[in-house]
């Protein structure tokens, strides 16, 4: 059972395109959260969501919409591709805010 | 502001001992764990602390000071395998994770 799962695990998209990520998850985890990871930054988080259709902004959410409608899902949108939006995304699920959290296989995005 | 500090780098030989460092300034503090990311994989679950002092899981053992916002993460009889990057991360008074950018291990025969 692979708990989180994300697709597509590769992108390449244009920049002004919009593109949504997706994660999926078979362990019914109550939080789920979007993290982008850069060379030379730590895993920064973009969106977070504790329950269905609740959802909260992270440390860098500009330029992103996420949407929880099922428990299971937790896809994220970038609503108009940019170049600094190239980065590697983790999907992750956690049975709280604060305990461990489980992590997706990620998604590579590249803008061009 | 808030900020956790690690190496970049640490090389290391198979069989040895090697201990990671990791230092934080966070509004509040929660908790901090470690997670293990080989190249290309996701991070995955090594360690929690909480209260002050050791927690030992096998090879792997964490440490944490509360009073000087530090920690270490130690790793015994090192393997190839060891090789890969080492995540600390705080969780702050909000309950958010809050990263460091990692150590990367390198492990030499």
């Amino acid at each position: 059972d692979a708990g989180i799962t994300q697709s597509p695990r590769y992108k390449i998209t244009e920049t002004g395109r919009q593109v949504t990520l997706m994660c999926h998850q078979t362990w019914s985890h109550s939080y789920m959260f979007w993290y982008r990871q850069d060379l030379g930054h730590g895993l920064r988080l973009i969106y977070y969501s504790a329950a269905a259709d609740i959802t909260d902004k992270g440390e860098v959410p500009d330029g992103y919409v996420v949407s929880r409608s099922k428990t299971e899902n937790f896809p994220l949108t970038l609503e108009s591709a940019t170049r600094s939006q190239t980065s590697v995304y983790f999907c992750a699920g956690s049975s709280s805010d604060q305990g461990e959290q489980y992590f997706g296989p990620g998604t590579r995005l590249t803008v061009t | 502001g808030q900020n956790i500090d690690q190496p970049t780098e640490m090389t290391a030989t198979e069989g040895a001992i090697v201990q990671i460092n990791c230092t934080y300034q966070t509004s509040g503090f929660n908790g901090l764990f470690w997670y293990q990311q080989h190249a290309g994989e996701a991070p995955t679950f090594l360690s929690y602390n909480v209260l002050d002092g050791l927690e030992e899981k096998g090879r792997f053992s964490s440490f944490l000071s509360r009073s000087k916002g530090y920690s270490y993460l130690l790793l015994k009889e090192l393997q190839m395998k060891d090789s890969a990057s080492y995540l600390c991360a705080c969780v702050d008074s909000n309950y958010q994770l809050i990263w460091g950018a990692g150590t990367k291990l390198i492990i030499k025969p």
